[in-house]
């Protein structure tokens, strides 16, 4: 079955340190792929996606490259901040249009210290 | 104007007693959701609606009964309720056609069953 795994967590960097959560993901047929992030006490909100091979998605800094030959899409950000510091989930979509279905990861908390 | 709402933010209650949750979106969207994310943050969709028809049922109790009484309504009702149901419940949106499936979610609701 479809399937994602990402990095456990969790991630503990200083501020402008470079940042890598890997994600790696099973499925047949050709998923969308996504980056959702959840602030404390909030729900998840979309950050990034990529709906076909090669795409990049990029949003305040961070990008991920939908890689189909390595079935990966690793979140990276050049200089992270404080206010980074959140829990983020990798995800995939399948299926036809009105009958998408959603397969997270188990998230990877990021500690941004000042 | 909050997008996706979902109340109540906290329940406690005890367990074998029936609670409900109630969701609601003014986005326009026609598919609705419910997940469950446990205690280490892992997010598992339960239920999913496209203009009111249940499309994704996972193997969820029959203690767990969603109605989606409109579009824009999905509540989730829980019967007999167990330790093992404590989590936060998350109701979320999309909007079938869009290519991308994004998906809108509420703020939570943190249940806590003693």
């Amino acid at each position: 079955g479809n399937s994602v795994t990402q990095m456990e967590g969790p991630v503990t960097l200083s501020e402008e340190a470079f940042l890598t959560i890997n994600c790696t993901y099973t499925a047949t047929g050709y998923p969308s792929l996504f980056w959702y992030v959840q602030y404390p006490g909030e729900g998840l909100q979309l950050l990034l996606k990529a709906t076909k091979a090669d795409d990049k998605g990029s949003n305040k800094g961070f990008e991920a490259t939908y890689r189909k030959e390595t079935t990966s899409f690793h979140l990276e950000k050049g200089s992270v901040q404080v206010s980074d510091s959140a829990v983020y989930f990798c995800a995939l979509s399948t299926g036809p249009s009105g009958t998408y279905k959603y397969i997270f990861g188990t998230g990877t908390r990021l500690k941004v210290l000042a | 104007d909050t997008a996706v709402s979902q109340t109540p933010k906290y329940l406690v209650t005890q367990m074998g007693n029936d609670k409900s949750i109630k969701c609601e979106q003014n986005l326009g969207h026609d598919t609705m959701y419910w997940y469950k994310q446990d205690s280490k943050k892992f997010l598992k969709i339960m239920f999913s609606y496209n203009n009111k028809e249940l499309i994704i049922n996972e193997t969820v109790p029959n203690r767990f009964s969603p109605k989606s009484p409109d579009k824009a309504h999905l509540n989730l009702h829980i019967n007999s309720l167990e330790l093992g149901d404590s989590a936060v419940y998350f109701c979320a949106s999309s909007l079938t056609g869009t290519g991308h499936e994004k998906l809108f979610f509420g703020s939570g609701t943190q249940l806590s069953v003693l």
